[in-house]
């Protein structure tokens, strides 16, 4: 069955600490690989698509990576305004987009 | 260029009634998508609908429909409502090269419908 996981589920950071999310997939071939960000009470807001492993994607204080298995969205020296729900989503090869459950991202000043 | 429009943006409904949620994809954008969004289960995917025909189904009852209009514009509607389809209803556009175009195309939101029902 396919499934995309995501940890941790929630993650608090003090501005300027660096970390990293993870997002996990078993499906039955990858099209692509989308992360979003959701703010509350909005649609989620996309990202990065990445398509094969080894791809590399960056964006202001993200950077996000692909391997066979797994993504990683790194957040460098992270601030506020990047507190956010980042969701990661995969496009079978049956074209059904499914999503994680997220990961919540709390940004303390 | 405008984003995807969704209305009505907030509704409260009772149980047993039905509701129509509307959506109007980013021009040019003849794929339409709809998920429904909970704590408990987060986004989950209900249908796709290219040139007005359903290319995609998710695992959800027969009580939630969809469809598609000539303008790509997309209505679903929920009928015989359960406390359960309490939810946020996400629908998103995609740009679609054809029917048989498979590729990771980029899906944009909108806001959404909240739903309640009581």
């Amino acid at each position: 069955e396919d499934q995309v996981t995501q940890s941790p589920e929630a993650l608090r950071l003090q501005e300027g600490e660096s970390s990293s999310l993870n997002c996990s997939y078993t499906v039955s071939g990858l099209r692509g690989l989308f992360w979003y960000r959701q703010d509350p009470g909005k649609g989620p807001e996309f990202l990065f698509t990445l398509y094969s492993a080894g791809e590399e994607k960056e964006k202001e204080r993200l950077k996000a990576t692909l391997t066979k298995k797994e993504s990683f969205l790194h957040i460098t020296a992270p601030k506020p305004e990047d507190s956010a729900t980042y969701l990661c989503a995969v496009k079978t090869s049956y074209d059904k987009v499914i999503f994680g459950p997220g990961t919540s991202l709390s940004v303390i000043p | 260029k405008a984003g995807v429009t969704q209305t009505p943006r907030y509704l409260i409904k009772t149980r047993g009634q039905q509701v129509t949620l509307s959506c109007s994809p980013i021009s040019g954008h003849r794929s339409v998508s709809w998920y429904q969004q909970t704590p408990g289960q987060g986004l989950q995917f209900l249908f796709e609908y290219f040139s007005e025909t359903q290319r995609n189904k998710g695992n959800f009852p027969g009580r939630f429909s969809g469809r598609q209009f000539s303008n790509s514009r997309s209505e679903m509607n929920v009928s015989t409502l359960e406390l359960g389809d309490s939810a946020l209803y996400l629908c998103a556009s995609s740009y679609r090269g054809g029917a048989r175009d498979s590729g990771a195309n980029v899906l944009t939101f909108g806001a959404g419908s909240r739903l309640t029902v009581l």
